[in-house]
């Protein structure tokens, strides 16, 4: 069964800086790995995914991230923080199988200093 | 506008006295399912619906109902509440499971006295 783990629950950087949140997942086959953010009093939203092909994935906003089969990992990085990416954070893994169900990890905090 | 809507957005109850949490999307999709949020556990799947008629048990399922007789209506439904079902619920909707993105709805805050 896969499972996610986001390392540090809360993440804070000053405007302007370079923002990393870690992201390692668990799973017996080839993951399908995503990354969420939900911003205050709002639903959940996709800024990218990777389901096959090019390892380095761009999503909205600026953000990056980058699938390692060998550390099992799939960090979320922007270049330069800026005041509105404040947000929760949520990586998530499913499997490829049509019949896989998605889990979440438990989510990252990201602040950012002014 | 594609969505997924749910209603009432906050909801103060008492133990034990049921009640319905409405969910529902525009985007023709099959699949559906709630999650609750708690803090530090992130989010937890707690019914699932492939397609209508057809729903299944997530992760914690314990105290929730489901029903899909429709294909854009998916309600969440706690016949007894407990003050452990207090949380913070979303609605979410697919084409499918595997790689495709989900939809969330904007979520529903339940206390439950």
């Amino acid at each position: 069964a896969q499972s996610v783990t986001q390392l540090g629950s809360h993440v804070s950087v000053s405007e302007g800086a370079l923002v990393l949140l870690r992201c390692n997942y668990s799973s017996s086959v080839p993951p399908y790995l995503f990354w969420y953010v939900q911003y205050p009093n709002q639903g959940l939203q996709l800024l990218l995914k990777y389901t096959t092909g090019a390892t380095l994935v761009k999503g909205i906003n600026g953000f990056e991230a980058e699938f390692k089969k060998s550390e099992t990992s799939f960090h979320l990085t922007k270049p330069s923080a800026h005041m509105s990416d404040a947000a929760e954070y949520f990586c998530a893994v499913s499997e490829s199988s049509s019949a896989s169900k998605i889990i979440f990890g438990s989510g990252t905090r990201l602040s950012i200093r002014p | 506008e594609a969505q997924v809507t749910q209603n009432p957005r906050y909801l103060i109850t008492v133990t034990g006295k049921k009640l319905t949490v409405t969910c529902s999307q525009n985007m023709n999709h099959e699949y559906m399912s709630w999650y609750r949020q708690d803090p530090g556990l992130g989010l937890r799947q707690i019914y699932y619906s492939m397609n209508v008629e057809v729903t299944d048990k997530g992760d914690v399922p314990e105290g929730y109902k489901v029903s899909r007789k429709e294909k854009r209506n998916f309600p969440l439904i706690l016949e007894s509440p407990s003050p452990n079902q207090t949380s913070l619920y979303f609605c979410a909707s697919s084409f499918g499971q595997g790689e495709e993105t989900q939809y969330f709805g904007p979520g529903t805050r339940l206390l439950v006295l």
